[in-house]
């Protein structure tokens, strides 16, 4: 079974910390997904990478970053943490960009 | 990525089958039906896909009608471990969207002893 792993499952930060999300995939999966998960909003794409250091922005990448130095871990960075950063962070990964996509367990966290 | 509607909740009882209807009546030749759940305070997990024949995988089977404008994901055997809200999209292989997921408000299934 594909396993895809989460830092932490809760974390809370205070505003203007810099705070790391880490994830890993024991499937030698190419392709490596951060979403943030939020109530009445959805699911929505932070940043795909589809190989080690190669990146694309998603949707809403503003105040993030991310890093792929090995195949099988994705960070997600908050440069400065913010309130309106409260919120499931979702990795995800898959053989191929279009093929089905396996998350970890998200990591909910909230910044005061 | 077409537009899919489900119902907003549905209940099963324990043992039944759960059946999920999801109309996609705009879907293109090229589009995959996927199925996604997502149980409480816990990340999405895949279920099954098809394209126009129909799915069965130890999780669930997949039933797409011949036109595609929709489609059945049941669960032969429901558990209460299976109390989730399940998404159903429609997704082309290939695009400009990364490969990204977009969940719509899916069916709240409530599985009761």
């Amino acid at each position: 079974d594909v396993k895809v792993t989460q830092s932490s499952r809760y974390l809370v930060k205070r505003t203007g910390e810099k705070v790391f999300l880490e994830c890993v995939q024991d499937m030698d999966h190419e392709n490596m997904f951060w979403y943030r998960q939020d109530p009445g909003l959805g699911l929505r794409l932070i940043y795909f990478s589809y190989d080690v250091k190669m990146k694309e922005k998603g949707d809403i990448p503003e105040g993030y970053s991310v890093s792929r130095e090995k195949k099988e871990r994705f960070s997600l960075i908050l440069e400065s943490a913010s309130t309106n950063q409260t919120s499931m962070y979702l990795c995800a990964s898959s053989l191929l960009v279009w093929s089905e996509q396996f998350f970890g367990p998200g990591t909910r966290l909230t910044v005061l | 990525d077409a537009k899919t509607t489900q119902p907003p909740s549905m209940d099963c009882a324990e043992g039944r089958a759960a059946n999920l209807p999801c109309n996609h009546s705009t879907i293109s030749g090229n589009e995959y039906v996927y199925w996604y759940r997502q149980i409480h305070s816990q990340g999405p997990q895949y279920i099954i896909h098809g394209l126009k024949n129909n799915e069965t995988n130890e999780m669930a089977s997949l039933i797409i009608t011949e036109d595609r404008k929709s489609s059945t994901l049941i669960l032969p055997h429901a558990t209460l471990r299976d109390t989730a809200v399940y998404y159903c999209i429609v997704r082309v292989a290939g695009g400009t969207s990364y490969g990204k997921l977009t969940f719509g408000q899916g069916t709240i299934l409530t599985v009761h002893p």
